[in-house]
């Protein structure tokens, strides 16, 4: 079965930085790019980043340009963001998910939280 | 950016309805567009992508439609699992971008 986990969530403090994980299973992981998707507490998803099979080409929503960082290492068959100098709005659960245009499988998500 | 507005933002209907949501881009998107439903405390699903091409395991009961900027998400005869939030999400530029999303109620 395929499955997405995500891990590396938690209580950070403004400022701070987190590096979140995303570790697949039940596919061939290199041969599909994956995604970074949030939401926040009662709101609506927001697309956050996403790269290529190879980690040639990575794409990110413009509030989260030099802050985070995505990459993958397809050896350990894993996904991951590096979220630097935290803000309260980036407060949320982080999704990653598999697809380029349309995501079709999904993790249950990690919680972020940054408050001081 | 693309933005989509989702109408209407919520919605109550009864168990059999047929119910329509729209989503309407800021700009062309061709058929660059999915439908995703959200229940509480779980990821999203995708239902719909590339406007009306039905995701393997989705019942036929959800249909999409649509090109360029408009765009419906219809289903025929709500079930009572179908009670949730859906959400369009367009792909045809950088940084992709979804609507703020439609709750479907029970009457």
């Amino acid at each position: 079965e395929v499955h997405l986990v995500e891990s590396g969530g938690g209580l950070v403090q403004p400022g701070g930085s987190l590096r979140l994980s995303c570790s697949a299973s039940g596919f061939t992981f290199t041969n599909y790019l994956i995604a970074w998707v949030r939401q926040a507490p009662g709101k609506g998803l927001e697309w956050v980043a996403n790269i290529k099979q190879d980690g040639s080409e990575k794409y990110y929503v413009d509030s989260v340009k030099g802050r985070f960082t995505i990459s993958r290492d397809n050896a350990k068959i894993s996904l991951f963001l590096q979220m630097n100098s935290l803000r309260v709005e980036d407060t949320a659960v982080y999704y990653c998910a598999r697809g380029y245009s349309y995501m079709d499988v999904w993790g249950k998500g990690t919680t972020v939280t940054v408050s001081s | 950016d693309i933005q989509l507005t989702q109408s209407p933002s919520s919605v109550s209907a009864s168990v059999g309805d047929r119910v329509t949501i729209t989503c309407r881009a800021s700009q062309g998107i061709s058929n660059w567009l999915a439908w995703y439903q959200q229940k509480p405390g779980n990821a999203p699903k995708l239902l719909i992508y590339a406007a009306s091409s039905l995701h393997p395991g989705v019942p036929s009961r959800f249909s999409g439609s649509g090109s360029g900027t408009d765009f419906t998400l219809t289903i025929s005869s709500l079930q009572p699992e179908d009670f949730a939030t859906y959400y369009c999400q367009q792909a045809n530029t950088f940084p992709y971008t979804f609507g703020q999303g439609t709750k479907l109620e029970i009457k």
